[in-house]
């Protein structure tokens, strides 16, 4: 069955610093989401892409965030000046086929 | 807005027993997607069931089935036999499903932390 990959699995960064997340998606489907869920908490919605560019995003997917394609395959979420609320995991997923949740990326600002 | 609540933070049962998570939403929608996640230690989520709001009939996925009910916007888990390996945090989650278009997010609910006692 094919999977989608996410990495690095844990990244530990100091506040302020950039981090780039990366998902390596399943490459015939079309959509492709990044959820984020804080520690003990539920998974929330960051934002959609559809045909290399953004189709929905929610309230969290604020400035800080962005989202690209650069070469066709990978999708990485990018956090310019990381704060310690960003520490959760994040997960990519190709959707509308619910069981292609990537691993996810544990993120630890300190 | 969408909304998913699961009310039972936490839950317990023995080894080979049948257990009951509940779900209720809240949506003005009528063509929707419910779907239940497993999530174990390892935070990897794993989807274990998949309803769609058209068909009547409750989805079943060997030990794992459901308990539908659109009027009341309930949709419960019920796991049979319960194994060691079903001990984990029990997500219900929804989605739209619009005719033309595949986009559209999942909302989940904040999850059910199930024990499986030996």
């Amino acid at each position: 069955e094919p999977e989608v990959t996410q990495t690095p699995s844990h990244q530990v960064t100091q506040m302020g610093q950039e981090v780039i997340l990366r998902c390596v998606p399943i490459s015939n489907h079309l959509y492709f989401y990044w959820y984020r869920q804080i520690l003990g908490q539920k998974v929330e919605f960051l934002v959609s892409f559809y045909n290399n560019e953004i189709s929905e995003k929610s309230e969290i997917f604020d400035d800080q965030f962005s989202v690209e394609r650069p070469d066709g395959s990978n999708f990485t979420l990018k956090i310019r000046s990381t704060k310690l609320e960003d520490s959760a995991m994040y997960f990519c997923a190709n959707l509308p086929y619910e069981q292609y949740f990537g691993p996810g990326t544990r993120l630890t600002v300190t | 807005a969408q909304t998913v609540t699961q009310s039972q933070p936490e839950m317990s049962v023995q080894e080979a027993e049948t257990v009951t998570l509940s779900c209720t939403y809240d949506t003005s929608e009528s063509d929707y997607y419910l779907f239940w996640y497993k999530q174990p230690p390892s935070r990897q989520m794993i989807l274990v069931i998949r309803q769609e709001a058209y068909k009547q009939q409750n989805a079943t996925e060997n030990r794992f089935s459901v308990n539908f009910q659109k009027a009341a916007k309930s949709f419960s888990l019920k796991i049979s036999d319960s194994q060691l390996g079903d001990a984990a945090m029990y997500f219900c989650a929804y989605r739209i499903t619009h005719r033309n278009s595949g986009n559209t997010p999942l909302v989940f609910g904040k999850g059910t932390r199930l024990s499986v006692i030996a």
